[in-house]
């Protein structure tokens, strides 16, 4: 079974801190994702990488930058947290091509920003 | 650009009842069409995939959904619902011209009454 990890389940900050969210996925996926998860909002892409080192600006990538230097691993870092990326952050990984391309979750990270 | 619709927010049933949630998407080609499930404080799950031939395709725990071209919807069922089946479901819409980028609709919380 695919395996997506994040490093935090839950995680309180303070403003002004830099944050960095982990995810790392075991099954060899070229496509990576962040998205965060607020009531009524539904899922918003952050951030998107197809391979290393190569990433793509999603719907709302404001406030976030990421990094993937090995194929495993998408960092999501927040370089200054406010409180509105309050949220629940959620990193995803899928194959390319074929009929592959469903989406596997990590658990999610619940980040309070105070 | 592709989008996606759950009219739905919230929907109340009683166990053993049926279930159909509604989905409407929007996109220009054939899309490539997901339900996940979340549980409370857990990442998605797939529940099922279209991407082509038969328009009733069959997912894990007793789910079906329907793609209808001509009213663009990808409606998700169960003949008889569980208490366990208490969750908030995703529709997304993806397509293989945008590198796996799929689109979430906003989510439908689902309660389950004894």
């Amino acid at each position: 079974d695919v395996k997506v990890t994040q490093s935090s389940r839950y995680l309180v900050k303070r403003t002004g801190e830099k944050v960095f969210l982990e995810c790392v996925q075991d099954m060899d996926h070229e496509n990576m994702f962040w998205y965060r998860q607020d009531p009524g909002l539904g899922l918003r892409l952050i951030y998107f990488s197809y391979d290393v080192k190569m990433k793509e600006k999603g719907d709302i990538p404001e406030g976030y930058s990421v990094s993937r230097e090995k194929k495993e691993r998408f960092s999501l870092i927040l370089e200054s947290a406010s409180t509105n990326q309050t949220s629940m952050y959620l990193c995803a990984s899928s194959l390319v091509g074929g009929s592959s391309y469903e989406q596997y979750f990590g658990p999610g990270t619940r980040l309070t920003v105070t | 650009a592709q989008s996606v619709t759950q009219p739905d927010i919230h929907i109340t049933v009683s166990e053993g009842a049926s279930l159909e949630l509604r989905c409407n998407y929007s996109y220009g080609a054939t899309p490539y069409l997901f339900w996940y499930v979340q549980s409370p404080g857990q990442g998605l799950q797939l529940l099922l995939k279209y991407f082509s031939g038969d328009t009733l395709v069959q997912g894990i725990k007793g789910f079906e959904a329907e793609f209808k071209r001509s009213q663009s919807s990808f409606n998700l069922r169960k003949p008889s619902v569980h208490w366990s089946d208490a969750a908030e479901y995703f529709c997304a819409v993806g397509n293989n011209t945008n590198a796996g980028k799929s689109t979430f609709g906003d989510g439908t919380t689902l309660t389950v009454k004894p």
